[in-house]
């Protein structure tokens, strides 16, 4: 079975410092993975995704990540966070017919 | 342009009664999920439908849960004599459908802003 594990459940960060959010994947097929944010009492956004092609992908608001097949990793990115970044941010898998398989999530808290 | 909406936004219920949330997708999106939020987790697949047809049904969705989408357009999920265990969010999603195993037409589910449920 498909997986989705976030190494980390909480990660404080200061402003302007860079930050990676880790994300590992189980699967014995071609994946698609994604990242959403979700911040307090709302839905989630998505933030960017792997589909295929350049394993380098840049999504909304400075974010990018980087697919790595032979780690099973797919970790989010951002050289210089701010205050606004705060919130909860999922990894996740698509499966077959487009369902979603998350992470547990990461809680970023970025201080002035 | 709008997007996926729920309502409620909050239900709060007793222990054994019945509750029923309803989604709206973004228009002419045929597709419909149902996911279920608990306190620190990510978002849990439930069910989801292509146009009227529920095509999946995870093995959260116990007897006590139903869900319809009878036109095709809005959808409904009941949950029966709730339980304190039933307490989360219920989030819904919507996208068009896409071309399976042609990556470049993967098509983005959008989610709304979710129905919290709390059973006293």
């Amino acid at each position: 079975a498909q997986s989705v594990t976030q190494l980390d459940s909480q990660v404080p960060v200061f402003e302007e410092a860079p930050v990676e959010l880790r994300c590992n994947y189980s699967s014995s097929v071609s994946v698609y993975l994604f990242w959403y944010v979700q911040y307090p009492n709302q839905g989630l956004q998505l933030l960017l995704k792997y589909l295929s092609g350049s394993t380098l992908v840049k999504g909304i608001n400075g974010f990018e990540a980087e697919f790595n097949k032979s780690q099973t990793s797919f970790h989010l990115r951002k050289p210089s966070v701010h205050i606004s970044d705060t919130a909860e941010y999922f990894c996740a898998v698509r499966l077959q017919g487009g369902k979603l398989i998350f992470g547990q999530g990461t809680e970023l808290s970025v201080k002035p | 342009d709008t997007g996926v909406s729920q309502d409620p936004r909050h239900k709060i219920t007793k222990r054994g009664q019945n509750v029923t949330f309803r989604c709206d997708p973004i228009s002419e999106h045929n597709r419909l999920y149902w996911y279920r939020q608990t306190l620190g987790q990510g978002p849990e697949f439930l069910t989801y439908f292509q146009n009227e047809a529920q095509l999946e049904k995870s093995r959260l969705l116990s007897d006590r849960f139903s869900a319809e989408r009878p036109k095709g357009s809005f959808s409904t999920l009941e949950i029966q004599r709730t339980e304190q265990g039933d307490s989360a969010m219920y989030l819904c999603a919507s996208s068009p459908r896409d071309s399976e195993g042609l990556a470049g037409n993967y098509n983005e589910q959008f989610f709304g802003p979710g129905t919290r449920l709390t059973v006293l």
